[in-house]
């Protein structure tokens, strides 16, 4: 199984400025790798697959990057929306592995 | 519009049983593997099954191979989560979600709670 690891688990960043989370994959996913939002009490939403693409709808303030065991969300400049939790996921190898979270909060 | 909505959580007993259910509407249904993902409470996402398009080909986590069982009609834009022996570990909101390569399109989910 594939071991994703999100850091960090929270991260404190004010509002207008740059945020840049995480993921770890143990092995190498090549660039099935995706980035979920979720906000308290919704589903998650699809935010970028395949490492680097924006999925519908999505801001071009969200980007990913990456690829093989290190993966980046960065969001550019920070809106009260924002503050929420976020995972990564993988669905290069089965069994499809989420990360942990990584909690976005207000600095 | 694309939708997904789930159906069938609710209390069960341990070693119990339930059918979950996901109806989907606004894309083709066939053309795209589908799966379930499950949040206990105040925890992380954790991915329980997903199945081919034509249902040839299921997939499930270790935690729940052997006890739970998902499967289709595509007739219906219809999918299933038959769930065995319960455990209380099991209790969470389970979601379905549509799969094209990430999970692009979710359901509002559905509660299920495992409890004597």
């Amino acid at each position: 199984e594939i071991v994703m690891t999100q850091s960090p688990a929270t991260l404190s960043v004010s509002p207008g400025e740059r945020a840049t989370l995480s993921c770890r994959a143990s092995q190498s996913v090549s660039s099935k790798l995706a980035w979920y939002q979720q906000k308290p009490g919704q589903p998650p939403r699809l935010l970028i697959f395949d490492a680097s693409t924006r999925a519908t709808g999505i801001p071009a303030r969200f980007s990913g990057s990456g690829s093989g065991t290190e993966f980046t969300l960065t969001i550019s400049s920070l809106q009260s929306e924002d503050f929420t939790v976020y995972y990564c996921q993988q669905y290069n190898n089965w069994p499809l592995t989420f990360g942990g979270g990584t909690k976005l909060e207000i600095k | 519009e694309v939708q997904l909505l789930e159906s069938g959580g609710g209390l069960a007993q341990p070693g119990g049983s339930l059918r979950l259910s996901c109806a989907a509407s606004g894309f083709t249904f066939t053309y795209y593997a589908m799966g379930w993902v499950r949040q206990a409470p105040g925890k992380g996402l954790e991915w329980v099954s997903a199945i081919t398009g034509t249902g040839a080909g299921t997939y499930y986590a270790d935690s729940v191979k052997g006890r739970f069982a998902i499967s289709r009609d595509n007739s219906k834009s219809t999918m299933y989560l038959q769930m065995n022996s319960l455990r209380a570990e099991d209790t969470a909101i389970y979601y379905c979600a549509k799969k094209g390569g990430a999970f692009d399109v979710w359901g509002q989910g559905t509660t299920v709670t495992v409890s004597s």
